[in-house]
């Protein structure tokens, strides 16, 4: 079974700086998904970026990169010029690309809770 | 773009009674999920339904809770009868199975269930 760890529960960082998140995750398959989600205090689950494992190229979403290293099995979300809006509980997620088992499920960490100081 | 909507946004609910919670996800995606958040057990996988089929109902906690798909853009999860450790966050999801988004799962606004 996969599992994914989040070991920093919380993490804070002033305006205007940038912070990395860290991710770990425990898989035997080569072909899978991983992501990173925001959740405010809405509560509502937010993709802020996605990286395919066949992909060497790190994924970036304006302000939002990953440094993904397949044989560490790493995953760490860094934020740029953070902002107030960033701050949020993210979760690292990881999906398997096998379908027609249970690997269609999401398997996340337990998440970061991120403080943005002003 | 409409994403995955759900209802009810809240729900408060007498120990004992029926909580249906309701799901339209984003339309041509050919999986939903259903999740739920609690402190204690983070995000678990309820059960998860392709092509309209469910596939994988081992999350669901026990007979209290049943979930349907009667057709590719409505989804149910229901309670019954509902119990005061019921009180979570539901969210629905969704996702393609191919394509250049294909894999990702995107998520409703969730529903928050409070059983007094």
């Amino acid at each position: 079974a996969q599992t994914v760890t989040q070991s920093q529960p919380e993490m804070s960082v002033q305006e205007a700086e940038t912070v990395t998140l860290s991710c770990t995750y425990d898989t035997s398959e080569s072909d899978y998904y991983l992501f990173w989600y925001k959740q405010p205090p809405s509560r509502q689950m937010i993709l802020v970026i996605r990286q395919e494992a066949y992909k060497q190229q790190n994924a970036t979403e304006n302000r939002f990169s990953v440094n993904f290293q397949k044989a560490a099995k790493s995953f760490s979300l860094k934020i740029s010029d953070s902002q107030l809006g960033d701050a949020a509980m993210y979760f690292c997620a990881y999906r398997s690309a096998r379908w027609e088992t249970s690997g269609s499920r999401l398997t996340f960490g337990e998440g970061t809770q991120l403080t943005v100081n002003p | 773009d409409a994403g995955v909507i759900q209802s009810p946004r809240h729900e408060v609910t007498e120990m004992g009674q029926e909580v249906t919670l309701r799901c339209k996800p984003i339309s041509g995606h050919n999986s939903l999920f259903w999740y739920r958040q609690t402190m204690m057990r983070g995000l678990e996988l309820l059960i998860y339904f392709n092509n309209n089929v469910p596939i994988d109902d081992s999350g669901m906690p026990e007979d209290r809770f049943s979930a349907k798909m009667p057709n590719a853009s409505f989804s149910t999860l229901k309670i019954q009868p509902s119990e005061p450790r019921d009180s979570a966050v539901y969210f629905c999801a969704s996702s393609l199975k191919q394509g250049i988004l294909g894999n990702t799962i995107y998520f409703g606004e969730g529903s928050w269930l409070t059983v007094v």
